[in-house]
């Protein structure tokens, strides 16, 4: 099993579809986090989660949730969405949140495509 | 306002040359630096990283040097290699916040 595994890789919805990006962390670790990348810019951070509570929410729109339903998965899901949120979606994880966080781990992102 | 600044979009160098990558940051609250390399479809790979209190971190052909007067860190690959061509992303965290603070890439291109 691969560290981080991130599902589905690729994703195309429209705008009035409900999907969710699915990601599962095998190496034990106490902190989860969803970023986006877009063309050009750099890896934004959108949520973390440590020890299944939301720690981090960094001004993203509602139509993303994100849900923790345990330490090891981690769920975002979309609903809405507008041509501008196709991205790069990249779920990571690391051994803890706050100081000392070390390295993240990363899955190899879900590409997501709005119609 | 980007706090975490890499402001060559691209690099090529011939195989067996060395490869520097730069990386500047603004916010001198940052004490922990990362690199990041990432092939195409494929999710970001830790490198590398280097905490304020060195200025200088090697693990085999990488090495990170930190000029904290500066607010600059840069990456060196040598020998460079075809299967380094990747994009590299720096990232930067420090005390007040936890975050890593990421950078907008280079991408390196490694000439056989």
């Amino acid at each position: 099993e691969t560290g981080v595994t991130q599902t589905p890789r690729h994703l195309v919805m429209g705008m009035t579809n409900k999907k969710s990006l699915k990601c599962e962390q095998h190496l034990g670790h106490n902190a989860m986090y969803w970023y986006k990348q877009s063309a050009k810019k750099p890896l934004e951070l959108m949520f973390v989660y440590s020890l299944e509570e939301r720690v981090e929410n960094n001004s993203v729109p509602s139509r993303f949730s994100p849900e923790c339903p345990n330490s090891s998965h981690l769920f975002l899901h979309l609903h809405t969405l507008q041509p501008e949120d196709s991205a790069l979606y990249l779920c990571a994880s690391s051994q803890d949140w706050g100081a000392g966080t070390g390295e993240l781990f990363f899955g190899e992102g879900s590409r997501l495509t709005v119609l | 306002d980007q706090q975490v600044k890499q402001n060559s979009p691209s690099l090529s160098v011939q195989e067996g040359r060395i490869s520097i990558l730069n990386c500047d940051y603004t916010n001198s609250m940052f004490d922990y630096f990362l690199w990041y390399k990432k092939y195409p479809a494929e999710g970001p790979t830790f490198l590398i990283s280097i905490s304020s209190i060195k200025d200088k971190n090697e693990d085999g052909r990488f090495t990170v040097f930190l000029n904290k007067s500066a607010k600059h860190l840069s990456l060196h690959i040598v020998p460079s290699q075809p299967g380094d061509s990747a994009v590299y992303f720096c990232a930067a965290s420090g005390s007040g916040t936890y975050k890593y603070i990421f950078g907008t890439g280079t991408r390196l291109k490694v000439l056989a």
